[in-house]
């Protein structure tokens, strides 16, 4: 059964500073990695997503890279804005899911910008 | 407005009380999903729908009943639910088929249910 990690759990910096977040998953056949963004009380909003035969994806200041082999997906972001203070989860879609792709989620990085 | 709407936004009802959760996407995707997120609990998967078929239902207890009447459409239906049960509830769409590509899936808001 897949498993998805999200190290730290939470993680707090002053603004300005560049971070990464990480994503770890146990099976590497995955169609694509999506990374979200969720604040307090509200629904999901996509951030980046993935495929599997890529190595990374930029957008804006954010940029993510995937390691299939290893299992692994890093989340960086930079020049950090107390605006991007939310929760940040990644999920993975399985080739074993078919043709409905749902996504396996990890418990996802409370990050948290100070002024 | 967001390509994904969910209604409503909050409900509270007690245990014995039929209520229904409703998503609507406006996006064009073939596919449609509930999941559930409680705290401190990764989001779980509860129902997939492909093509207005139901392909997936994660042993999710009866008393939770979804319906699919279209592709643009997914409604989740709930009755005698119990306190554990409360929880945000959201609905996502993608573009899913049978290709090795993965599409986006977009979500949205949310309904924060309390069983009272």
């Amino acid at each position: 059964k897949q498993e998805v990690t999200q190290i730290p759990a939470a993680l707090s910096v002053p603004e300005g500073e560049n971070l990464v977040l990480n994503c770890s998953f146990t099976d590497s056949a995955i169609y694509n990695l999506q990374w979200f963004r969720q604040d307090p009380g509200k629904g999901l909003t996509s951030l980046l997503l993935i495929q599997s035969s890529q190595r990374e994806q930029t957008s804006g200041r954010l940029n993510a890279s995937l390691d299939k082999s290893s299992g692994r997906s890093t989340l960086y972001i930079a020049a950090s804005q107390p605006g991007d203070s939310a929760t940040y989860l990644c999920a993975v879609v399985e080739v074993s899911s078919g043709s409905a792709r749902q996504l396996t989620f990890g418990s996802g990085t409370q990050l948290t910008v100070l002024p | 407005e967001t390509g994904v709407t969910q209604t409503p936004r909050h409900l509270v009802m007690g245990m014995t009380n039929k209520k229904s959760l409703k998503c609507e996407q406006h996006l064009g995707h073939n596919a449609m999903y509930w999941y559930k997120q409680s705290a401190k609990k990764p989001l779980e998967l509860m129902f997939v729908y492909s093509l207005e078929e139901r392909v997936e239902n994660n042993s999710v207890p009866s008393r939770f009943s979804p319906e699919c009447p279209n592709s643009s459409h997914l409604f989740l239906h709930l009755h005698t639910l119990q306190p554990e049960d409360s929880a945000l509830y959201l609905c996502a769409s993608s573009q899913d088929g049978s290709g090795p590509a993965g599409t986006e899936a977009f979500f949205g808001q949310g309904t924060r249910l309390t069983v009272v």
